[in-house]
């Protein structure tokens, strides 16, 4: 059965990095596009960007470009999303997930929580 | 960037018919935009609903359907089950960059 795992939940302070790691288990990972979503608390979700972890292309909104970076490795199944100069606006839930044609966006990762406070 | 824009919030009875739209500040929503649907519960991650306009994945309940109506895209529920109580969001892909609306907030009550 496909199953994402993710990493933890993480704190840091304005202006440090994050990066969040999306293990994938049970379907071929280099076969689907893996997208990255947040969601803050109380708010509505939010697309960041895709990765296609065949070729490591990226897609990323205009909202993160330059402050975001995402990758894979091939190797160990996994996609990584890296944030940079945070700031309290990015507390916020963060979920990856395959787009696997009929299956639509799926699985879905557990989440990762990061908070962003002095 | 486009806006996606959906209705906050609606209330069907149950066992009744409910049509949420998605617009695109753009223009029409054609079936270019690929239009999904997905459900979130509280405390939960999201699921989807609808692909494509109106792909149903294996999971989803016929119940749902999505079609493009009016020139926007729409999720209709008909049969509302008190279990279809949640937030909806449809996300639409321009050139491959993708928008998620607002959310609507279904009540079934």
């Amino acid at each position: 059965q496909a199953q994402l795992v993710q990493s933890g939940s993480e704190v840091r302070e304005p202006g440090a990095s994050v990066k969040v790691s999306c293990k994938a288990f049970g379907y071929p990972f280099t076969g689907y596009y893996i997208h990255w979503v947040r969601q803050a608390p109380g708010r509505g979700l939010e697309w960041m960007g895709w990765i296609n972890p065949k070729n490591g292309a990226t897609k990323y909104a205009q909202k993160f470009e330059g402050r975001v970076s995402m990758t894979g490795d091939t190797s160990l199944a996994t996609a990584y999303m890296e944030l940079s100069s945070l700031n309290s606006e990015d507390t916020a839930f963060y979920y990856c997930a395959p787009e696997r044609g009929r299956l639509g966006f799926d699985p879905w990762g557990q989440g990762t929580l990061v908070t962003v406070s002095s | 960037q486009a806006v996606v824009t959906q209705e906050p919030s609606l209330t069907v009875s149950p066992g009744g018919t409910v049509t949420l739209t998605c617009a695109s500040s753009t223009g029409s929503v054609t079936t270019g935009h690929s239009p999904y649907w997905f459900q979130q519960k509280a405390g939960q991650a999201p699921t989807t609903v609808i692909y494509d306009t109106n792909g149903r994945p294996a999971g989803t309940p016929a119940r749902f359907s999505g079609s493009l109506l009016g020139g926007k895209a729409a999720l209709i529920l008909s049969g509302a089950q008190p279990d279809d109580e949640g937030d909806y969001y449809c996300l639409l892909s321009y050139s491959g960059v993708r928008v998620f609306g607002g959310g609507t907030k279904l009540t079934v009550l």
